[in-house]
């Protein structure tokens, strides 16, 4: 089973921040976060990922509740190519991540 | 740098028939990974190698389903028989090792009939 739960879709206008939350209430404290993207028709593609910190890289931005039990994905200036299907994993103690259904992000003009 | 390679990229056959998928991974990247994803669903890990060792092969149907990475480079994934609920996109993913980032190739789309 996941260990995250996501929204299944959002829409977010061209320009603006995307903000994509995930729930993760039972990852251990040594498990990080990953966040992946799928492209339709595409593998996905690693974005970002974070075990308690604040991370950011050209990609995007993680921020983590302290206690854990959250994370919000932010795409600061969303644009048509960032369509696609977002996924926020948790990983098992064999470091391998478990995937669930993600959220359609849908960006509109 | 090259990425992940993949063939076939679709492949229709119809039930009871075998089919084998072919994966390059990233040079150097120690660890291979193969997934199934139905449509509308997020991958599933089949089998795990570290160089042409498996980690991992729990979600694998070993009944119908076989993998092999030899020399630790290519993999292929291969089918026999194949039944209606294999239909999905099977997607090979690379690793320098174990917890990096993975990259993915562009998957290969099966459709069983």
């Amino acid at each position: 089973d996941a260990k995250t739960t996501q929204p299944t879709s959002m829409d977010c206008a061209e320009g603006r921040a995307a903000n994509l939350p995930c729930n993760h209430s039972t990852i251990s404290g040594n498990e990080y976060v990953y966040w992946y993207r799928q492209i339709h028709s595409q593998g996905p593609q690693y974005i970002i990922h974070g075990l308690k910190n604040n991370e950011t890289n050209e990609m995007a931005s993680l921020i983590i509740t302290e206690d854990r039990k959250s994370s919000t994905l932010i795409l600061p200036h969303a644009t048509l190519r960032d369509t696609a299907v977002y996924y926020c994993i948790g990983e098992d103690s064999n470091y391998q991540l478990i995937w669930g259904a993600g959220t359609k992000l849908i960006i509109k003009p | 740098e090259a990425g992940v390679a993949q063939s076939p990229r679709y492949k229709i056959i119809e039930k009871r028939q075998s089919v084998a998928f072919w994966c390059n991974p990233i040079s150097g990247h120690a660890t291979l990974y193969w997934y199934q994803q139905i449509l509308g669903q997020g991958p599933k890990l089949l089998i795990q190698f570290q160089n042409n060792g498996v980690v991992d092969d729990s979600q694998l149907p070993k009944d119908r389903f076989s993998a092999e990475r030899l020399k630790g480079v290519d993999s292929t994934l291969k089918i026999q028989p194949a039944k209606l609920e294999d239909s999905a996109v099977y997607l090979c993913a690379s690793s320098l090792s174990r917890s990096y980032e993975q990259y993915f190739g562009p998957g290969t789309r099966l459709t069983v009939t």
